[in-house]
């Protein structure tokens, strides 16, 4: 247990549908991100929110759109999505402005029908 | 550019023998560096880091890292590995101490017994 919760931890969607991901922490940090893990590539930074203002945005196509309305929640809302979409998606969670380690939520495994 | 490089896709390891998964980085000043472990459908997991001091860190699991500074190294190590210990192994350094986190590809450690 981390401290970082992800639901629901697997999800199966169809390319017209609408879908969100859910994060949230205990941990009183103020910085939140969403990753995407594919097969046998690194770990993609798709979005980091720090004190609620979004300040990173890694040319994720607009399928994807995040949600950040406090600092202990954090979601990912999903639409008409590509199968090469399917994948493991990691929320996480730091102290920005510490240099500290970011705590990981165990996962959304999504695939896209 | 600033990167952080696990150059072997896999280690194989047996059991009680001890392993090596190696890490380089690219990144300007005294970097932090952190070792995370991705055992079968979970999230990340924090294993150990370092900021300063001493070159050798140890971390959870029994797990420990050697940082090597003209190397630009930080390689994970364990003395006696278990069967336990497969996983996949990543390796991250913030970008700054106030910025996002970059990882490595990741490693993935098989144990045999």
């Amino acid at each position: 247990e981390t401290g970082v919760t992800q639901t629901p931890r697997h999800l199966v969607m169809g390319m017209t549908n609408k879908k969100s991901l859910k994060c949230e922490q205990h941990l009183g940090h103020n910085a939140m991100y969403w990753y995407k893990q594919s097969a046998k590539k690194p770990l993609e930074l798709m979005f980091v929110y720090s004190l609620e203002e979004r300040v990173e945005n890694n040319s994720v196509p607009s399928r994807f759109s995040p949600e950040c309305p406090n600092s202990s929640h954090l979601f990912l809302h999903l639409h008409t999505l590509q199968p090469e979409d399917s994948a493991l998606y990691l929320c996480a969670s730091s102290q920005w402005g510490q240099g500290t380690e970011a705590f990981f939520g165990q996962g959304t495994r999504l695939t896209v029908v | 550019a600033q990167s952080v490089a696990q150059p072997e896709d896999q280690v194989n390891v047996a059991e009680g023998n001890p392993l090596t998964v190696k890490c380089t980085y690219s990144v300007s000043g005294n970097p932090y560096l952190f070792w995370y472990v991705q055992y079968p459908n979970r999230g990340l997991q924090f294993l150990l880091k370092y900021i300063t001091g001493d070159n050798l860190v140890k971390g959870s699991y029994g797990f420990e890292a050697e940082f090597n500074k003209s190397q630009t190294s930080f390689h994970l190590k364990k003395p006696s590995a278990l069967v336990s210990d497969s996983a996949l192994s990543v390796c991250a350094v913030p970008l700054t101490r106030d910025d996002k986190i970059i990882f490595g590809k990741g490693t993935r450690l098989h144990i045999l017994p």
